[in-house]
């Protein structure tokens, strides 16, 4: 049971590059999130997606692209990388968020440092 | 706007000792609540959550939480620490009808044996 898989746990930029982070999840869940970590800042949402085809901004979705063309993948892609988004960036994933209230189901994560 | 607040960045207990980690909010309407645990290198885990019903929650590992809507108040508690609780632990909210889960900025917790 794999749960929610990232890649890739490791990257090291240039500025104005650009990649995507992966994230696969075999859950079913319709609900997908990414998250990034900064110290002594908890966690904040950086965009999420209730279902394929739907996406939204969370609190902080300047600089990062999301689609989700199917259930299980939500791909987040940095298009100019600049060295404020060095984080560690989660994924998450849940049955349902409001309704059926559900806890997330995080990632390992993938830390990202750009240089 | 949703937030939560966890004011000590980090909370020191002896093992075998009760341990308490803090954690305020605020939301329109009725919350749900959430406590997780991440340990070095990892993602985050759940522990337990309050959607409605008895104010006292259990969870994982031993730990239970209190919600007080009068405190706007979501405390996590063990009645004896063990030194493997040591873990960053971060209390969540979702406002009722939203889709997002905000968390507070966590609380290093550290059991000395």
């Amino acid at each position: 049971n794999a749960g929610v898989t990232q890649t890739p746990k490791f990257q090291v930029l240039k500025t104005g590059q650009s990649m995507t982070l992966q994230c696969a999840q075999d859950m079913n869940h319709e609900y997908m999130s990414w998250y990034r970590q900064d110290p002594g800042m908890g966690l904040r949402l950086i965009h999420y997606s209730v279902g394929a085809g739907i996406t939204d901004q969370g609190e902080v979705p300047n600089g990062y692209n999301v689609s989700r063309s199917t259930t299980e993948d939500f791909p987040l892609r940095l298009l100019s990388a600049a060295p404020s988004q060095t984080s560690v960036y989660f994924c998450a994933s849940s049955q349902n968020q409001g309704a059926n209230t559900g806890e997330l189901f995080f990632g390992e994560g993938s830390r990202l440092t750009v240089l | 706007a949703q937030s939560v607040a966890q004011p000590e960045d980090q909370v020191n207990v002896a093992e075998g000792n009760p341990l308490t980690v803090k954690c305020t909010y605020s939301v329109s309407g009725n919350p749900y609540l959430f406590w997780y645990v991440q340990y070095p290198n990892r993602g985050l885990q759940f522990l337990l959550k309050y959607i409605t019903g008895d104010n006292l929650v259990k969870g994982s590992y031993g730990f239970e939480a209190e919600f007080n809507k009068s405190q706007t108040s979501f405390h996590l508690k063990k009645p004896s620490a063990l030194v493997s609780d040591s873990a960053l632990y971060f209390c969540a909210v979702i406002g009722r009808g939203g889709f997002k889960t905000i968390f507070g900025a966590g609380t290093r917790l550290f059991v000395k044996a």
